[in-house]
Formats: structure tokens, sequence, C-alpha cells
């Protein structure tokens, strides 16, 4: 089945306490990208990645880093959360960057930064 | 800024036809129109997407306007799973970033 999965889907941690949110995707998609999503802001783009070696910044990038290893994995590391990275994301990946490409998006990480 | 108009929310009674209206008035021609659903607090779920011509799949209709200002996401036949946020999103053709606004909650009551 064709999809996109992130973990954990809920985490808690404390100020300061590097982590990372994993999400994979099974379709060979080049174009990968992280979101947020805040009560009254709707989806932001934190980063995305183009292709393998191959990341940028979106609307919201400051606080968070991703690599890209492989095209599959397109991992978010927060290295020291802070409250205000408290929010709802998502992964999504798409077989291009390119308007007439669809994306899939995964099932979501609840980040609770206290 | 999101470049589409939709209403905050509307009503639609099961096994009828929803039609979910939305504008965006200032699209240019290499612009696609897209919709999504988010059911809850889950990843969206890509519904349809066209440019200039009306498209159709299993989930729903997409009906352009000639002008490309406004379209209109039609579910043929809602259930109560419908229940959801619709949004319709611009998306270059050049460029990958979905660009979310606040959508249309769609209640599908019995």
């Amino acid at each position: 089945e064709a999809q996109v999965t992130q973990n954990p889907r809920y985490l808690i941690t404390v100020t300061g306490k590097k982590l990372t949110v994993t999400c994979s995707q099974n379709m060979n998609h080049e174009y990968m990208s992280w979101y947020r999503q805040d009560p009254g802001l709707g989806l932001r783009q934190i980063y995305y990645s183009m292709n393998v070696e191959v990341t940028d910044k979106g609307d919201v990038p400051e606080g968070y880093k991703v690599s890209r290893k492989e095209k599959r994995n397109f991992p978010l590391i927060l290295e020291s959360p802070s409250p205000n990275q408290t929010s709802l994301y998502f992964c999504a990946s798409s077989f291009t960057p390119y308007g007439g490409s669809e994306a899939f998006f995964g099932q979501g990480t609840r980040l609770t930064v206290v | 800024d999101a470049k589409t108009t939709q209403p905050t929310s509307m009503d639609c009674a099961e096994g009828r036809a929803a039609n979910l209206p939305c504008n965006h008035s200032t699209i240019s021609g290499n612009e696609y129109v897209y919709w999504y659903r988010q059911i809850h607090s889950q990843g969206p779920q890509y519904i349809i997407h066209g440019l200039k011509n009306n498209e159709t799949n299993e989930m729903a209709s997409l009906i352009i306007t000639e002008d490309r200002k406004s379209s209109t996401l039609i579910l043929p036949h809602a259930t109560l799973r419908d229940t959801a946020v619709y949004y319709c999103i611009v998306r270059e053709a050049s460029w990958g970033k979905f660009q979310f606004g606040a959508g249309t909650q769609v209640v599908v009551t019995p």
C-alpha cells in the first residue's frame, strides 16, 4: 500500500531535549516536505526537499532541522525543543514538486513540549 | 496568504450531493486547483485536482468555470464519513508548496 509513515504518532517531551520525528514513504517520490498545523494558523510548511541531499527552508524553519540521506526518508529534527513547537506535524511526499502531482500526507505526529 | 476563498462552514444531508464552492479570482494560467480534506486531525487526504477542464474521479467531481476564477467540488452522495474540513488550494505548476487556507467545515447530517 502506498503510504507516508510518520513516527511517533504522539510525543510528550521536555524543553531542550533533542528529538527526531521520522518520515518514510514507499512511493519513490522525489519531493518531501514537513508542515506544522496550529489552531487558527492552518498548515504551514517547515522544510522541504527536492531530492536526496537537497533541502531548503519553508515558511517557518526556525528551531528545526531536516536531512535527506535516502530518497524514502525525511526526518524532522528538533535540536532543542521549546513549548512554542507544540503542534501537530505532517510529513508529505509527491512524485515531483510541480503542479499536477498530488501530495500524500502522513497521519501526523502530535508533539507536546512542556 | 492563501489565494482562495471558501465558506467557513456548510451542512449537507446524508445521501444528497454536496457542492463546495471556492473562489480563486487571482489564479494564473499555470496554476492548478487542488482539493484536499482533513478528517478530524488526520493527515490531509487528496481528493482531486484540475487545471482547466472539469475532472471526475471515484471520490468527487471538480467543476472549474471557464474564466477559472472559481470552482466547485461536488461530492455526489455525501455520507457521514465525508464530515471533514475541505481545503481548496491553488498551486503553481512550477513550484511545490501547498498553501492551505482555513477551509470549509462540512458536516453531513443523517
